[in-house]
């Protein structure tokens, strides 16, 4: 079953804006992981933070967990045209392998 | 270089005709998934792989079936696909050698059953 739910659900940007996305999810995790699916194509790791860190950062991206309120986000600053893609929260379960993801969010970012 | 490969990259079947999907990573990693993504429902857990014959079913397994008879390996396999099952197809693979590690994810397969 689905862990995250990202929120919104599709989003639109003017180039060199800030984008944030949301995501929710249900039960304890050992760690939270963001990844980045352009059109059609596979899905490619952005950024892992743990479940003991609180922020996280790698280039453009900010993550931030909240475990207390089972959420998190991911802020893309400076966007580009090559940042538009569909992104996906995904957690990793405390009893197993297993990652769950939500449904994604759709970013468009306009020239 | 590490990828994840997975074949065909795409396929118009018929209902009823058994098909295979084939999947194989060069990065020694134990823990294989499969994953069906549809719209506006995400990736959704097909079958996953703990380590060599060691298989259990994710969230949506039926009319699907897999194998890990190697640890690079992992086909999925469509007994008698129906219409369904069309939809795009993951493989992903990760290592379970600590549980901070990210999942490397295939192409995917766009499949369609008439």
């Amino acid at each position: 079953s689905q862990q995250g739910e990202e929120d919104p659900q599709a989003l639109s940007i003017q180039e060199g804006e800030n984008a944030t996305m949301n995501c929710s999810y249900k039960t304890s995790i050992n760690n939270l992981q963001w990844y980045r699916q352009n059109s059609g194509r596979g899905l490619v790791h952005l950024i892992l933070i743990r479940s003991n860190e609180r922020e996280k950062h790698s280039g453009r991206l900010r993550v931030t967990l909240d475990t207390s309120k089972k959420s998190s986000s991911l802020l893309i600053t400076a966007s580009r045209a090559a940042d538009t893609a569909s992104y996906f929260c995904a957690t990793d379960g405390e009893d197993d392998y297993k990652l769950s993801f939500g449904a994604g969010t759709t970013v468009t970012v306009r020239a | 270089e590490a990828q994840v490969t997975q074949n065909p990259r795409y396929l118009i079947t018929v209902t009823g005709k058994k098909l295979t999907v084939t999947c194989s990573q060069n990065m020694n990693h134990e823990y294989m998934s499969w994953y069906r993504q549809d719209p506006g429902l995400g990736l959704r857990q097909i079958y996953y792989s703990m380590n060599v014959e060691v298989t259990d079913k994710g969230d949506v397994p039926e009319g699907y079936k897999v194998s890990r008879k190697e640890k690079r390996n992992f086909p999925l396999i469509l007994e008698s696909p129906s219409p369904n099952q069309t939809s795009l197809y993951f493989c992903a693979s990760r290592s379970s050698g600590g549980i901070y590690n990210e999942q490397f994810f295939g192409p995917g397969t766009r499949l369609t059953v008439l």
